[in-house]
């Protein structure tokens, strides 16, 4: 079963308006990461955040992770046309390395 | 630095036809992965490879998908026959980190089963 779970299913916004993401998943992790996907393309990696780690930056992309409450979030901030795309969050259990990833949100930015 | 190259793109095939993805991971990566990806959903793992042994291929339908990589570089992926559910995009993603780090992934084979 997917470890990941993102909310919103469907995010839709305007051009310069933040747009945050949410992945909760289920057991312990060793790091949580976040892919973007643009329409037919392969995934990108956008950022990693270890279990010890409580947030990251990079570029307008800001990352959190509550381990007690076993979720993420993504924000994109001032966000572009550009950015449309599918976002996943993928967990690493502490029981093994493989990499699970949820459902994702799909993001679009308008105009 | 080169990408994870697949191939073919695209296929369509008849049910209960067999159809094989290759590819090519980035050079010196020692893991290599194949997930599916139905369309709407998120990838699902069906094999892990390290070097050219099978880590994890808890989740590949061994009836009638199957896997190789010859010498811990190039990698294939089979299915035999195929069913309509199993339309949907195989990604190829490698990656040089032991463990679950930074997966680089290849633009994917589209497979409709018609």
């Amino acid at each position: 079963s997917q470890q990941g779970e993102e909310d919103p299913q469907a995010l839709s916004i305007q051009e310069g308006e933040n747009a945050t993401m949410n992945c909760s998943y289920k057991t312990s992790i060793n790091n949580l990461q976040w892919y973007r996907q643009n329409s037919g393309r392969g995934l990108v990696h956008l950022i990693l955040i270890r279990s010890n780690e409580r947030e990251k930056h990079s570029g307008r992309l800001r990352v959190t992770l509550d381990t007690s409450k076993k979720s993420s979030s993504l924000l994109i901030t001032a966000s572009r046309a550009a950015d449309t795309a599918s976002y996943f969050c993928a967990t690493d259990g502490t029981s093994g390395s493989r990499l699970t990833f949820g459902e994702g949100t799909q993001l679009t930015v308008n105009p | 630095e080169a990408g994870v190259a697949q191939s073919p793109r695209y296929k369509i095939i008849e049910k209960r036809q067999s159809v094989a993805f290759w590819c090519n991971p980035i050079s010196g990566h020692a893991t290599l992965y194949w997930y599916q990806q139905i369309l709407g959903q998120g990838p699902k793992l069906l094999i892990q490879f390290q070097n050219n042994g099978v880590v994890d291929d808890s989740q590949l339908p061994k009836d009638r998908f199957s896997a190789e990589r010859l010498k811990g570089v190039d990698s294939t992926l089979k299915i035999q026959p195929a069913k309509l559910e199993d339309s949907a995009v195989y990604l190829c993603a490698s990656s040089g980190a032991q463990g679950a780090g930074e997966l680089f992934f290849g633009e994917g084979s589209r497979l409709t089963v018609l």
